[in-house]
C-alpha cells in the first residue's frame, strides 16, 4: 500500500498571501497524483489531476507540481472561498486507492 | 451536468446490513468507472470499494474485503453497496464518486453529496 502524508496538517494563512501544501508518497506515484478541496458539510471536489493539470472550472490561483514521491500545491492568493480542507490521493497502484491526511487552511 | 445522488444510509446496530444506492444522471453510466469513498465523523477519506464501467472488476479496501459488495446496474444508472456485518467503526458519510476517463489510472472527477451510515445499539 502506498502511504500518502500531508504536511503541516494545519496551515493559517491571511487573505490575499500565498499557501504552501506538500503531499508525500511512500514510493513513486509518477504523475499520478490528485488534490481535492473540501469545504464544512460539502463532498471534496477534485482541484488538481495529474499533478499539475487544473480540473474544468478551477480558477488558476491553484497549481499542483511534483512527480515521484514529492508534490505541492500552491494557492497564489487565497480568497474568502479557499479556507477548507485539502486532500492529495494517489492513483497510480491501487487497490487501495489512498489519501493524505488532509490539511486544514484556516484564516490567521 | 454529472449529478450523483446516494440515498441509504440509516442508523444500524452493529452486526447488521444496509444497502446504499446512488443514482447517476448526466453522463453515460455505463462508460465509467465509479467509487464509494467513506469519511468517519471528523476524519479524511478513506476508499471503501471501486467498480469498473462493465461490473467486471471490483476491488475492496482490507477493511471491508468480504463484508461489504460494489455493483451497479447500467440499465438503470445506479450503483449499489451491501454492506454486511456492519460495525461501529463503519460509522461514516459515505460517497459516490465517478472516475475520470482512463479508468483506473484515473481520479475521483465526481462526487456524490454523501448519504450518513451510523452503526450503534
Amino acid at each position: 500500500e502506498i502511504v500518502m502524508t500531508q504536511s503541516p496538517a494545519t496551515l493559517s494563512v491571511s487573505p490575499g498571501e500565498r499557501a504552501t501544501l506538500s503531499c508525500r508518497a511512500s514510493r513513486s506515484v509518477t504523475y499520478n497524483l490528485a488534490w481535492y478541496q473540501q469545504k464544512p458539510g460539502q463532498a471534496p471536489r477534485l482541484l488538481i489531476y495529474g499533478a499539475s493539470t487544473r480540473a474544468t472550472g478551477i480558477p488558476a490561483r491553484f497549481s499542483g507540481s511534483g512527480s515521484g514521491t514529492e508534490f505541492t500545491l500552491t494557492i497564489s492568493s487565497l480568497q474568502s472561498d479557499d479556507f477548507a480542507v485539502y486532500y492529495c490521493q494517489q492513483y497510480n497502484s491501487w487497490p487501495p486507492l489512498t489519501f493524505g491526511g488532509g490539511t486544514k487552511v484556516e484564516i490567521k | 451536468e454529472v449529478q450523483l445522488v446516494e440515498s441509504g444510509g440509516d442508523l444500524v446496530q452493529p452486526g447488521g446490513s444496509l444497502r446504499l444506492s446512488c443514482a447517476a444522471s448526466g453522463f453515460t453510466f455505463s462508460s465509467y468507472g465509479m467509487s464509494w469513498v467513506r469519511q468517519a465523523p471528523g476524519k479524511g477519506l478513506e476508499w471503501v470499494a471501486a467498480i469498473s464501467n462493465s461490473g467486471g472488476t471490483t476491488d475492496y479496501a482490507d477493511s471491508v474485503k468480504g463484508r461489504f459488495t460494489i455493483s451497479r446496474d447500467n440499465s438503470k444508472n445506479m450503483l449499489h453497496l451491501q454492506m454486511n456485518s456492519l460495525r461501529a467503526e463503519d460509522t461514516a458519510v459515505y460517497y459516490c464518486a465517478k472516475f475520470a476517463d482512463n479508468y483506473p489510472v484515473s481520479p475521483l472527477q465526481h462526487w456524490g453529496q454523501g448519504t450518513l451510515v451510523t452503526v450503534s445499539s
